[in-house]
This record gives structure tokens, sequence and C-alpha cells, in this order.
């Protein structure tokens, strides 16, 4: 069975950092596209960046909004994937998802509970 | 960017109602869409892909529809479970980018 588990979430001022963390089980990480997806308070969902399978590269994107704050990166040994944030801001605060693409590219067909980040000072 | 406006943002109808939830972006995106139902205090749920393929062990009560700019979801005859809001994501070009939302409640 698929499961994803997020932690590391929690209060932050901003311009601090922090670092998510998903486990994975019951699938190779490596193996798939792993996405982080957050949500505001009650907003919508707004894609944060993926890291691709080990076979394409693992390289990684990110949308405008986090590039050069956020890093995505993996721990294939144990099938585990990171978010380290940077430089926060207050607009960070969401609930983070982390989002496995198992079956098929760019679909996110496999989620986590998510975990709370919050920036405040 | 590529924005993905939903239309409506919220609905109200009857239980055994048609409902239809239409997403519109903003440039051609060909069939790299999908639609995703979040029930309130979970994570969302993939539930149609490229366009107007069912994902394994959901409804056939749901569709979709479309291609190029204009999309449609469709809930045949809308149940109490389906009770949520659904988004639509389009993969065609980075940043993926998602539709606002359409809260769909029972009347």
């Amino acid at each position: 069975e698929v499961q994803i588990v997020e932690s590391g979430g929690g209060l932050v001022k901003p311009g601090g950092s922090l670092r998510l963390s998903c486990a994975a089980s019951g699938f190779s990480s490596s193996n798939a596209w792993m996405n982080w997806v957050r949500q505001g308070p009650g907003k919508g969902l707004d894609w944060v960046g993926r890291i691709k399978s080990r076979a394409e590269g693992g390289t990684t994107d990110y949308a405008g909004s986090v590039n050069g704050r956020f890093t995505i990166s993996r721990d294939d040994s144990k099938n585990t994937l990171f978010l380290q944030m940077n430089s926060l801001e207050v607009e960070d605060t969401a609930v983070y998802y982390c989002v496995a693409d198992i079956r098929r590219e760019n679909c996110f067909d496999s989620w986590g509970q998510g975990t709370l980040v919050t920036v405040s000072s | 960017d590529i924005q993905m406006t939903q239309s409506p943002s919220s609905l109200s109808a009857s239980v055994g109602d048609r409902v239809t939830i239409t997403c519109q972006a903003s440039q051609d995106i060909g069939d790299y869409l999908n639609w995703y139902q979040q029930k309130p205090g979970k994570a969302p749920k993939l539930l149609i892909y490229d366009a107007f393929n069912l994902e394994t062990g959901v409804p056939s009560r749901f569709s979709g529809s479309g291609s190029g700019t204009d999309f449609t979801f469709t809930i045949s005859s809308l149940q109490p479970e389906d009770i949520a809001t659904y988004f639509c994501q389009q993969y065609d070009t980075l940043p993926l980018t998602f539709g606002g939302g359409t809260k769909v409640e029972i009347k």
C-alpha cells in the first residue's frame, strides 16, 4: 500500500528556514516524480516544485515564487524527500503536501496528509 | 504562467442533479489537464487525467471532456458523498498550475 507521510512543519519567523521531510512507503520514490504542492489557509492549490525520477536524472523544477529560496532533494536510501525552505515569507504560510506521480508523470496520483507551515512574527 | 479559470466558484445542486464545471486555460494546453476532488480537511484526490480518462476506482458518474483551452468536468448524478471542492490542473507548461476551485454543495 502506498503511504506518504510529511513531517517538519511548524511556526517560523519571517526570514527563517525550515526543512520538511516526506517518507514514502509502498513504492520507490526514486522511480517516481515527486512534488510539493501547498495550500494556503482557505485558498487553492499551488505547485511548489518537483524532482524527477532517478532514471530521468533527478532534476528539479520550481515555481517562480520559491525559486532560489526552496530546494527539493531526495535520499533514495531512506525513500525520503525533502523540502528545504529558506528566507520564508508570510505568504509561504500553507499546508504543504508531498505528492507522487507514481502511475503517470504530471498526474498527482498519491498525496500525503500534509504538514502545516506557519510564517509569522 | 498559464492561468486556469474555473467556473463557477461554487454551486448548490440537489442529489441526482447533473453538475457541470468548466475550466478555461489562458493558452492551448492540448489535453494536458487533470481534475481533482478535495473533501474538507483531506488531501486532494485525482479523478480524471489527460482531460477525459477516469482514474482507476473512480465512479463512472464522473467524466471530463475538452481540449485546447476549454474543458468540462461533469458529475452525471450528484451524490451526497460528492460534496467537495474540485480543481483542474494543467501540465502542458511549467509551472504546473491549478484552477481556483469549485465548491460543490447539496441544496
